[in-house]
Order: C-alpha cells, then sequence, then structure tokens
C-alpha cells in the first residue's frame, strides 16, 4: 500500500460529460503529481502541485483542470469527454519537489462511452 | 512529449537470467528513477541515480548511468517470475525540476 489514496477506482461516462477524480496524497507529502495511461502506452505528465500551488504544466488539454485544496488533497476535473480520454488516471507523491520518489495511487480508470 | 525512451519495448526471458533495459533521455537532468508497474497497477519506484552517480545497487537491481551519453540501464539479475511487469525510466528535466516525465516502457515477461 502506497498510501496514496484515489477514488473512484472505475469511472464509466458519457462523451461530453464531466468527472472529478480525486486523489488524497500520503500523510505529509505536499506535491502531488496527476498523470494519464492510455492502452498500452507510457504515462503522460498532465500536471503537478506543492502545497496548493500550480508547480509544472505538462501536455493537459484545455478541457482539463486539477487544483489542491488546504488540506492538500487534490482535485482532476475532466469536462466534455471525448472517447479518447479513455485512460488510466494516476496521482502520485512526494515528500517535496521531484527530488523524491514518487509514490502512485492505484489509479482511476476512466472509460467513456 | 517524452523525455526518456525504454529500449527494447519488450523482453522475453527465461527464469534464471538476467534482464537488461535501457533508458535514453534528451536532455539534462538531475536524476533518474526506475519504476515497475504490474499490469494495471500503480507503479512502484525502485531505484533513483543521481546525475553525479554512475551505478547504484539494490538486491538484484543494478542501474548504471551515463550522463555523456544521455542513458541508463536497469540490469534484474536472476530472474523471477514475479519479475514480470512493465519498468518504466523516469527523469526530471533540468531546467524545471518540477517536472517527471516518464518513458514509453519495457514489457518484461519471465517464461518459467
Amino acid at each position: 500500500d502506497s498510501g496514496v489514496t484515489q477514488t473512484p477506482k472505475h469511472l464509466i461516462t458519457a462523451t461530453g460529460q464531466r468527472v472529478t477524480l480525486r486523489c488524497s496524497p500520503r500523510s505529509g507529502d505536499l506535491s502531488v503529481y496527476w498523470y494519464q495511461q492510455s492502452l498500452d502506452q507510457g504515462l503522460q505528465f498532465l500536471i503537478q502541485y506543492y502545497n496548493g500551488e500550480e508547480r509544472a504544466k505538462g501536455n493537459i488539454l484545455e478541457r482539463f483542470s486539477a487544483q489542491q485544496f488546504p488540506d492538500l488533497h487534490s482535485e482532476l476535473n475532466l469536462s466534455s469527454l471525448e472517447l479518447g480520454d479513455s485512460a488510466l488516471y494516476f496521482c502520485a507523491s512526494s515528500a517535496q519537489g521531484s527530488y523524491e520518489k514518487l509514490f502512485f495511487g492505484s489509479g482511476t480508470q476512466l472509460s467513456v462511452l | 512529449s517524452q523525455q526518456g525512451e525504454e529500449d527494447p519495448q519488450a523482453l522475453s526471458i527465461q527464469e534464471g537470467e538476467n534482464a537488461t533495459m535501457n533508458c535514453s533521455y534528451k536532455t539534462s537532468i538531475n536524476n533518474l528513477q526506475w519504476y515497475r508497474q504490474n499490469s494495471g497497477r500503480g507503479l512502484v519506484h525502485l531505484i533513483l541515480i543521481r546525475s553525479n552517480e554512475r551505478e547504484k545497487h539494490s538486491g538484484r537491481l543494478r542501474v548504471t548511468l551515463d550522463t555523456s551519453k544521455k542513458s541508463s540501464s536497469l540490469l534484474i539479475t536472476a530472474s523471477r517470475a514475479a519479475d514480470t511487469a512493465s519498468y518504466f525510466c523516469a527523469t526530471d528535466l533540468g531546467s524545471s525540476a518540477s517536472k517527471i516525465i516518464f518513458g514509453s516502457g519495457t514489457r518484461l515477461s519471465i517464461r518459467p
């Protein structure tokens, strides 16, 4: 158990809809990272937050947004969903910056039908 | 865009043999990490090597880093069935250390 909690584990929705994925980092970890993994693909970096502030952005679509709350949990919002958004979305946390190893949650499997 | 690229994409070996995976990256880094992913599950950190280190060991794992060639290798010795998984290298972009970018991974299969 990595200590990172992601909910829900599975999400099935329709095109055009909006969903929210939730992540609770390990106790004490200030950084949260979001990644997208499509079938048989590597992980695509989406965005990183540190102590409530956005620190780095990857190839995140404008339809996607995220935030980190004062209690350090984070949410990834995906809107106007398309079939191609179907993927495994991972959250990871680390103690500080990028010099520490990442602890990954078990992911949210999103299926857009 | 991918910062790291693993080679080979897939590798199948006999149990007990050694497995070697390579990772090449494009820009300067602060550190390089290797992770393992069992099918459909979250990634698990294996080892981190800093840019000023050349080799690191952890149990049956040996990682090397050649910053002049912008490459790293992961060696798993005496492979076991439980080593069957995908292996990813991850690098931070030296100029923007907040981005930890993963390669496309090597799928390792261990035959009994």
